[in-house]
């Protein structure tokens, strides 16, 4: 069984730029939620994908995206990029979103903006 | 409003010993809860899970306790290792499909 996977595991950007961050879900997971956290912080929900489609948000701006394609595996982009967005961003995977089924993390992104 | 807090942010124990982590929710209306451990560099690894029909569940060496009364979780690990040593969030299932984490307690163990 492969466990969830993300890209790239450290990234350095500057403010104004954008980032994509990439998440392969665990074999036969059909949803991903993505987290950030902050250093000496818990995971804050950014949001979820189930079937290719948003499927919840927490409280970020419109700059945070997602996409989720045919195989589950998906992306989280973020536009102009801002000084707090320096955090670890992780990517976890679940069966059938809705569902009180536990959530598998990958180890995540570690992106600092400069 | 949306938070888990969790009673002592830093925990130290002597090996062997049991361990027991405090948790805090303020949704009475979440009906699903789980413990997350956190090494240095590493993603949450899920520990166990419990649900709110039930006031107990046991795994291999820990146990979650869940007093839906005073909304309060607790994590128990029993005779604690040096492999136990990292930082525990709890978390509640909220609105259906998010979770809610704390801010985490670290555990040290003493060899």
């Amino acid at each position: 069984e492969t466990g969830v996977t993300q890209s790239p595991t450290h990234l350095i950007k500057t403010r104004g730029q954008q980032v994509t961050l990439r998440c392969s879900s665990q074999s036969g997971h059909n949803t991903v939620s993505w987290y950030q956290q902050a250093l000496g912080q818990g995971p804050q929900f950014i949001f979820q994908y189930y079937r290719e489609e948003e499927n919840g948000r927490g409280n970020f701006p419109p700059r945070f995206s997602g996409l989720q394609f045919p195989n589950y595996s998906s992306e989280l982009n973020v536009n102009a990029l801002e000084l707090d967005d320096s955090a670890l961003y992780l990517c976890a995977s679940s069966l059938n979103g809705q569902l009180n089924q536990p959530q598998h993390f990958g180890d995540g992104t570690r992106l600092s903006i400069l | 409003g949306e938070s888990v807090g969790l009673h002592l942010p830093t925990l130290s124990v002597q090996e062997g010993d049991n361990s027991i982590i405090n948790c805090a929710y303020s949704n009475s209306a979440s009906d699903y809860f789980i413990w997350y451990k956190q090494e240095s560099g590493k993603g949450p690894q899920f520990i166990i899970d419990i649900r709110s029909n039930m006031d107990k569940r046991q795994g291999q060496r820990v146990t979650v306790l869940l007093n839906k009364t005073v909304k309060h979780l607790s994590l128990q690990i029993a005779a604690t290792q040096p492999g136990d040593s990292a930082v525990y969030f709890c978390a509640e299932k909220f609105q259906g499909n998010k979770l809610v984490f704390g801010a985490g307690t670290i555990l040290r163990v003493k060899s």
